[in-house]
């Protein structure tokens, strides 16, 4: 079958450093991506792992363990307005079909 | 210029109407989707389309039919509204790659908002 599990909240402190954890069960695995979504905004699209390690972009990597079936976003030097819900979002099947689920809301907190 | 775009951003109606939703997008995509996201935050996928194909139908009530007249426009009906249809409705974009596969970035607008009373 298919799962996908993250925490439903974190808080972290501004200037931190958070780490999003994201373990998925998923036949037909192509690979992970990782979407933003602020309150009453549309998700937008942070990072995509294909293969296995980490990918950075500014602020915010994202790693891939293939065979543990893993990943996690890590938001470094955390501001107010990364206060949001992350998903961690597997792609699958041969149209790469992206499941979402129930994401996780970060707190940012003074 | 607005990339995906829906219309109507909200929506109130009364149980057992049937209503629309429109998407548009001006990427240039060839795959479009439409995901429910309820009042929990869950966000997941209803349909796709690519070049006016349907390639993605999850289990979803026939009340909801997608219908794509162009490959920049995927429209979404639902006839007999219920309580358990209120929710946001987020249409989405993709390009598609040589090969078969999706681009992995998915582009969402900004949402619809539908109330059912």
């Amino acid at each position: 079958g298919q799962s996908l599990e993250q925490p439903s909240e974190v808080t972290a402190v501004e200037g931190a450093i958070v780490q999003i954890n994201c373990t998925y069960q998923t036949s037909g695995f192509y690979g992970l991506s990782w979407y933003q979504q602020h309150d009453g905004g549309a998700p937008t699209f942070l990072s995509y792992n294909a293969l296995d390690g980490l990918e950075e972009t500014g602020r915010f990597s994202s790693f891939l363990s293939r065979s543990d079936s893993y990943g996690y976003l890590l938001l470094q030097e955390l501001q107010m307005k990364d206060s949001a819900s992350y998903f961690c979002a597997p792609h699958s099947g041969g149209y790469q079909k992206v499941t979402f689920g129930i994401g996780t809301k970060l707190q940012v907190i003074p | 210029d607005t990339a995906v775009s829906q219309t109507p951003k909200y929506l109130v109606t009364q149980m057992g109407n049937d209503k629309s939703i429109k998407c548009e997008q001006n990427l240039g995509h060839d795959t479009m989707y439409w995901y429910k996201q309820d009042s929990k935050k869950f966000l997941k996928i209803m349909f796709s389309y690519n070049n006016k194909e349907l390639i993605i139908n999850e289990t979803v009530p026939n009340r909801f039919s997608p219908k794509s007249p162009d490959k920049a426009h995927l429209n979404l009906h639902i006839n007999s509204l219920e309580l358990g249809d209120s929710a946001v409705y987020f249409c989405a974009s993709s390009h598609r790659l040589a090969g078969g596969l999706n681009s992995y970035e998915q582009y969402f607008g900004p949402g619809t908002r539908l109330t059912v009373t």
